[in-house]
């Protein structure tokens, strides 16, 4: 593996389904996150680690859980999918806190809920 | 007003040209600014980073930020059909005691062959 790495590609999910989206680094980042990408809004953040066991809230977290229970995972988690959740949703991560440098991003999930 | 804005485009210019792509943000205490590019159908990836007021270059490409106006902009000389792909800015807040990236929506550009 070199980089981020997400899975599945994509799904077609059921209304009221539980997903996880898994999302995997290999380059000891501190930091990552992930983000929703819909035409016409870019990409806007869902939830965020700064570090191993820490997480936080983005701009659009309602319906999303995520957990960072070591450095290389951050799985992002559909409790009830609906279908206002279909998108592409990106991982990323950086070195370091703060994100002042370099976001390397995986290569996305294409979700459809219907 | 949304925290990062760019015009969607798209925006069209010929071979050899120059491609001026612009961003304005609302947060007057950011520090850092990037611009990413995104072909379709893949994931965004970091082209230019830029921290301190004026010019910054690299190869073909040049940042320009200046905080007094809260604009940074992105030019590409001698644009080539393969720079054809949505340009997306980003900014980071001011620290708020938590981490804030703010992408804009992006500039679609066309370089005509």
């Amino acid at each position: 593996i070199a980089g981020i790495t997400q899975a599945p590609t994509s799904q077609i999910l059921a209304a009221g389904r539980r997903m996880t989206l898994r999302c995997t680094q290999d380059m000891r980042h501190n930091a990552m996150y992930w983000y929703r990408q819909d035409l016409g809004l870019g990409l806007r953040l869902i939830h965020y680690s700064n570090t191993a066991g820490t997480t936080g809230k983005g701009e659009v977290p309602d319906g999303y859980s995520v957990s960072r229970a070591n450095t290389d995972d951050f799985p992002l988690t559909l409790a009830s999918a609906v279908p206002s959740q279909t998108s592409v949703y990106f991982c990323a991560s950086s070195a370091s806190r703060g994100g002042a440098d370099t976001q390397y991003f995986g290569p996305g999930t294409r979700l459809t809920v219907l | 007003q949304k925290e990062v804005e760019q015009n969607s485009g798209p925006l069209s210019v010929p071979e050899g040209a120059i491609a001026s792509l612009n961003c304005t943000y609302s947060d007057r205490v950011s520090q850092s600014f990037f611009w990413y590019r995104q072909y379709s159908g893949k994931s965004p990836e970091l082209i230019m980073s830029i921290y301190s007021n004026g010019d910054k270059e690299d190869g073909r490409f040049t940042a320009q930020l200046n905080k007094a106006s809260q604009y940074v902009s992105l030019l590409i000389r001698d644009s080539q059909p393969s720079d054809s792909a949505t340009y997306l800015c980003a900014v980071r807040a001011g620290d708020t005691g938590g981490f804030k990236t703010i992408f804009g929506a992006g500039t679609r550009l066309f370089v005509k062959a």
